[in-house]
């Protein structure tokens, strides 16, 4: 079956403009996780929904940063007034269920701000 | 929060020889998972091999296994018979707070020489 798509792939944004990366998890997936991976780094945990629920956002950066899964499916991480720091590529996860099952991740959006 | 630590940035090994990548965890929780992710350069994160913290037998997974020693918390990935398409960044991650989340180590470039 079809796997976690992001979109798009490539964001270039200029210092201050708003930008919104899309998730399409896998169907059905009741858990959506969202990381950040700086150049050379391991991803970092950003937040996670269990359905249209944010369970857990405490790895966002700043309020410049806000993700919503209004229908409990896809999803979306949008930065507001970006910054050169928020360069990095953006990771989507799912996951089946709320228990302790693998999460399948997207090939992710990388965004570079200038 | 939890630290992970893989001590080794780089490894490199012949192809159809064996290589042990480290992993180290710091968790205070009892109950947890552990993942074995690579990322190609085409940055899709690939599950590898998973561990249930409750359970002493080691995982494996065709030319993998892991090296799982809950009290030391360490974590170890056993690539056997070496393969060029082993090629990849490789991240070791065991879940926190209730496995709503996961936490990565820095990566391990693994390189295959012919």
């Amino acid at each position: 079956g079809a796997g976690v798509s992001q979109s798009p792939r490539y964001k270039v944004a200029k210092r201050g403009q708003d930008v919104a990366l899309r998730c399409d998890p896998i169907s059905g997936h009741v858990s959506l996780f969202w990381y950040q991976q700086a150049l050379g780094q391991g991803p970092e945990f950003l937040t996670y929904f269990q359905n249209e629920a944010q369970l857990d956002k405490s790895g966002l950066p700043s309020d410049r940063f806000f993700a919503e899964r209004p229908e409990g499916s896809v999803s979306t991480l949008k930065i507001q007034r970006t910054q050169q720091e928020d360069s990095a590529v953006y990771l989507c996860a799912s996951r089946p269920t709320v228990i302790q099952e693998t999460q399948y991740f997207g090939p992710g959006t990388r965004l570079l701000v200038l | 929060a939890q630290t992970v630590t893989q001590s080794q940035p780089e490894m490199s090994v012949q192809e159809a020889e064996t290589v042990t990548l480290s992993c180290t965890y710091d968790t205070s929780e009892s109950d947890y998972y552990l993942f074995w992710y690579k990322q190609p350069p085409s940055r899709q994160m690939i599950l590898v091999i998973r561990q249930e913290a409750y359970k002493q037998q080691n995982a494996t997974e065709n030319r993998f296994s892991v090296n799982f020693q809950k009290a030391a918390k360490s974590f170890s990935l056993k690539i056997s018979d070496s393969q060029l398409g082993d090629a990849a960044m490789y991240f070791c991650a065991p879940t926190e707070q209730g496995a709503q989340k996961l936490v990565f180590g820095q990566g391990t470039r693994l390189t295959i020489n012919p």
